[in-house]
Formats: structure tokens, sequence, C-alpha cells
């Protein structure tokens, strides 16, 4: 079965400084993995998503996601923060191979960035 | 687009009341999801639909809660008789079809107290 395992519930960086989201994937079969963003107050808006293109994923805002397979690891970085990435963000797996798969999503991770 | 839309968007209820979620897809979409976010257990997928067909409820709680699908253009979540601990946001999501590459739009979300 897939699932996804967010690695650190709260994160809290600098502003300008480097953000490192962990996600780690299980799956079968080769995965299609999402990244979510969710302000406060609001629904999940996808941020980028990975379908068996490029290992390396940009996405809006400028963050980007790398798929490893040999990791088994799907992390989302963003060079600089920025006060208004603040938010929670969420790792999702859907199993591939033409199914009707479910989107599984992680936890989340709940980013903080400091002044 | 409007994108998805779901109403109310603020329910408060007494327990054994009857509550009747809403949620309209984005115009064009076949593939329909319900969702349900608590700080305890994160976002869990109730039931979703393809062409207005229910593929898996494997997520509803129980038999308080049904969903229905009369046409592609409207979903409800009803809930019968509620109680405290269905207090959550519960979010309706879209997707173009059941391509596994294919992203899920999301609403923003009902969230409902009930006492």
């Amino acid at each position: 079965a897939q699932s996804v395992t967010q690695l650190g519930s709260h994160v809290s960086v600098s502003e300008g400084a480097l953000v490192l989201l962990r996600c780690n994937y299980s799956s079968s079969v080769p995965p299609y993995l999402f990244w979510y963003v969710q302000y406060p107050n609001q629904g999940l808006q996808l941020l980028l998503k990975y379908t068996s293109a490029a290992t390396l994923v940009k996405g809006i805002n400028g963050f980007e996601a790398e798929f490893k397979k040999s990791e088994t690891s799907f992390h989302l970085t963003k060079p600089s923060a920025h006060m208004s990435d603040a938010a929670e963000y969420f790792c999702a797996v859907r199993k591939g191979g033409g199914s009707q798969g479910n989107l599984i999503f992680g936890k989340g991770t709940k980013l903080s960035v400091k002044p | 687009d409007a994108g998805v839309i779901q109403s109310p968007r603020h329910e408060v209820t007494e327990m054994g009341q009857e509550v009747t979620l809403r949620c309209k897809p984005i115009s064009g979409h076949n593939s329909l999801f319900w969702y349900r976010q608590t700080m305890m257990r994160g976002l869990e997928l109730l039931i979703y639909f393809n062409n207005n067909v229910p593929i898996d409820d494997s997520g509803m709680p129980e038999d308080r809660f049904s969903a229905k699908m009369p046409n592609a253009s409207f979903s409800t979540l009803k809930i019968q008789p509620s109680e405290p601990r269905d207090s959550a946001v519960y979010f309706c999501a879209s997707s173009p079809g059941t391509l596994d590459g294919e992203e899920q739009y999301f609403g923003p979300g009902t969230r409902l107290t009930v006492t």
C-alpha cells in the first residue's frame, strides 16, 4: 500500500534562509507525487507534482522538489524563504499504473518564517 | 473559473441534528472527493465519485455518514445524527478525471462544529 511520511510536523526558518521540507514515500509501483500548500482557513493548493518525467520538478512560488527513487524521497525546497511562505505543506502519493487510485496525504508540516 | 464551491463555510449544530454539506465541483471535472481534516487524524479521504458514481467509500466513518452526487455539478455529504467527534473541516475536491498525474482542486472547506 502507498504511504507518505513527512519528517517534522513543525519547521521554523528565518526569512531568506533555505527551506527544506522532507517527504518519504512507500509505493510498490512507480508513484505519482504531489506537494500541496494550505494557508490558514483555506483549502489545499497544488505546489508541484512529479509524474515520471524530469526528476527535478519546479513549482509555483519558487518551490521545487527532487524525486530520488533510491532514497524513496521527494523533498521540497526553496532557496530563500519569504514571510508569505508560512503555511502548512502536505506531501501526497498516488498509485501509478493507470489505476483510479486516491491521493494519500502525509500528516503535514507547518512552516513558520521568522523575520 | 470559480473553482470548487462549498457551502456553508461554517456550520455550528447541536449533537443529534442532521447536517448537510454541499459541493459544486469545477465544471467539466469528472471526479469528486470528500475529505475530512482534524488535528488528530490529519486529512482523510471519506469517499470519491467518478462520473457521479461512488467508487470508494471505505473512508466513510460509519452509517451516520452518507454522500450523494445526483448530477455532475452537485454533491452532498450528510451526517445524521451528528456527534461532537464529527467536528472537523470538510473539504471537497474535484479533478478532471482519474489519470494518475491529474491533480485535485480543493474547495475552501466547511468548518463543522457539533456541540
